[in-house]
């Protein structure tokens, strides 16, 4: 079974607008973390945010946030107020544990593409 | 900073060449590792460190082979090349351990093509 499934290979969004980016989880560990990478065209990896699994609030980056939905094994990137310079490849991933390997398991990811 | 150096950029082999891929990090981070990243699968784990001395296999490692004699360097050699090692490389370091965020930071990856 896929430790992280991102179902949306691609989405569009208006500049200025906010945009949701799916990323549900499957884990049996109760300590786990959860993040969010960008991919521009360029291939670098860039790292958004960051979100574990004991947090109580979600986690908040400038415009990037994290809808935390624990019970429902979700982890969804909410950007605001897009801008074109976000459009790139998203990657939800996951690390299992919290000591020693930090191993991460990576969805397929998300196109974002962002119109003017 | 310089972080994550990985090395070189892009790369084409013939099948049966073997090469090493080059990776060190200033950041003084236990944990390395080695991921793939193929069209369409997002990115996958090949083989990892916790220390000097300390390596493991991940999700993907057959045809790849690894060692750890210092905190900083962590080459990934492949023996024997296939065109099925074709992919994108990329190298990452970070901290280990804890509830708190360990982001991984990630070299600028190598483009590897086998014909």
């Amino acid at each position: 079974a896929q430790k992280i499934t991102q179902t949306q290979p691609g989405m569009f969004v208006q500049e200025k607008e906010a945009v949701t980016l799916d990323c549900t989880y499957d884990t049996s560990d109760q300590s786990y973390g959860l993040f969010w990478y960008k991919q521009p065209s360029s291939g670098e990896m860039i790292f958004l945010i960051y979100q574990g699994s004991y947090d109580e609030q979600n986690a908040t980056e400038g415009r990037y946030s994290l809808n935390f939905q624990k019970a429902r094994k979700s982890a969804n990137l909410v950007i605001s107020a897009s801008q074109l310079g976000d459009s790139a490849m998203y990657f939800c991933a996951m690390r299992e544990g919290m000591a020693g390997a930090n191993n991460l398991f990576f969805g397929t990811g998300t196109r974002l593409t962002v119109i003017p | 900073n310089a972080g994550v150096t990985q090395t070189p950029k892009f790369q084409v082999l013939k099948t049966g060449q073997s090469m090493t891929l080059q990776c060190a990090q200033d950041m003084n981070h236990e944990y390395m590792s080695w991921y793939r990243q193929d069209p369409g699968m997002g990115l996958r784990l090949i083989h990892y460190s916790v220390g000097a001395g300390i390596t493991d296999q991940g999700e993907v490692p057959n045809g790849y082979n690894v060692s750890r004699s210092t905190t900083e360097d962590f080459p990934l050699r492949l023996l024997s090349a296939a065109p099925s090692q074709t992919s994108v490389y990329f190298c990452a370091s970070s901290r280990t351990g804890g509830r708190e965020n360990t982001e991984a930071f990630f070299g600028q990856g190598t483009r590897l093509t086998v014909v």
